[in-house]
């Protein structure tokens, strides 16, 4: 069964904790990409990553990291110095002609 | 300028009814479009995809494209209550995977 995988669905932060959401894919995609989303605004793009072992910031990269070690996974940390990191988070994989592909989400919540 | 404006709406329309969603864009070397469809709490998975100008049409939806305008449209027919979503337009030139989303436009369709 193909596509992509987030985890944890939802996920809550303690203020000063770093949080690590997943993204898997089994697509054999090249690119990856995660999205932050905000009610009413669309899709901002965190970073993304062409090829293993190389990524680039989107226009929100502040307060996040990410590592692609792998071609199966980007993994998307959200550090301590992301003041509002409560949103509705989103990976997605490209495929032919610039088609993406999401996953289901991650809810990241501060208690 | 942003690159893509799309109609925030939301759009509340009765069953049965003709629905137009549009985007406008900025930037006439973008070649892809795209429409995603994102229920609640779901990621946002591909609904039309279109390369040039003209119409394209699977089912009950249209996608239109006028490149001399930049005005891209996504027209749905006799509208179901399943299509109650949040409807995102993404454009592409084609160079590399990132895509550029407008910001959404919430739609319900009442029994």
């Amino acid at each position: 069964d193909g596509g992509i995988t987030q985890s944890p669905k939802y996920l809550f932060r303690k203020e000063g904790q770093n949080v690590t959401l997943s993204c898997e894919q089994n697509l054999n995609h090249d690119a990856m990409y995660w999205y932050r989303q905000d009610p009413g605004q669309g899709l901002r793009l965190i970073y993304y990553s062409q090829i293993v072992n190389d990524f680039q910031k989107g226009d929100i990269a502040e307060g996040y990291s990410v590592s692609r070690e792998k071609k199966e996974s980007f993994p998307l940390t959200v550090t301590s110095a992301q003041k509002n990191p409560t949103a509705f988070y989103l990976c997605a994989s490209v495929g032919g002609g610039n088609i993406q592909y999401f996953g289901a989400g991650t809810r990241l919540s501060v208690l | 300028q942003k690159e893509v404006e799309q109609d925030p709406g939301p759009l509340s329309v009765p069953e049965g009814a003709i629905v137009s969603l549009n985007c406008t864009y900025s930037n006439s070397a973008f070649q892809y479009f795209m429409w995603y469809r994102q229920y609640s709490r779901k990621g946002p998975e591909l609904l039309m995809y279109t390369y040039s100008s003209g119409n394209k049409e699977d089912g009950r939806f249209t996608a239109q494209v006028d490149k001399s305008s930049k005005y891209i449209s996504l027209f749905i027919r006799d509208s179901q209550p399943s299509d109650s979503a949040t409807y995102l337009c993404a454009i592409s030139t084609g160079n590399t995977g990132k895509l550029i989303f407008g910001q959404g436009t919430t739609l319900q369709v009442k029994p």
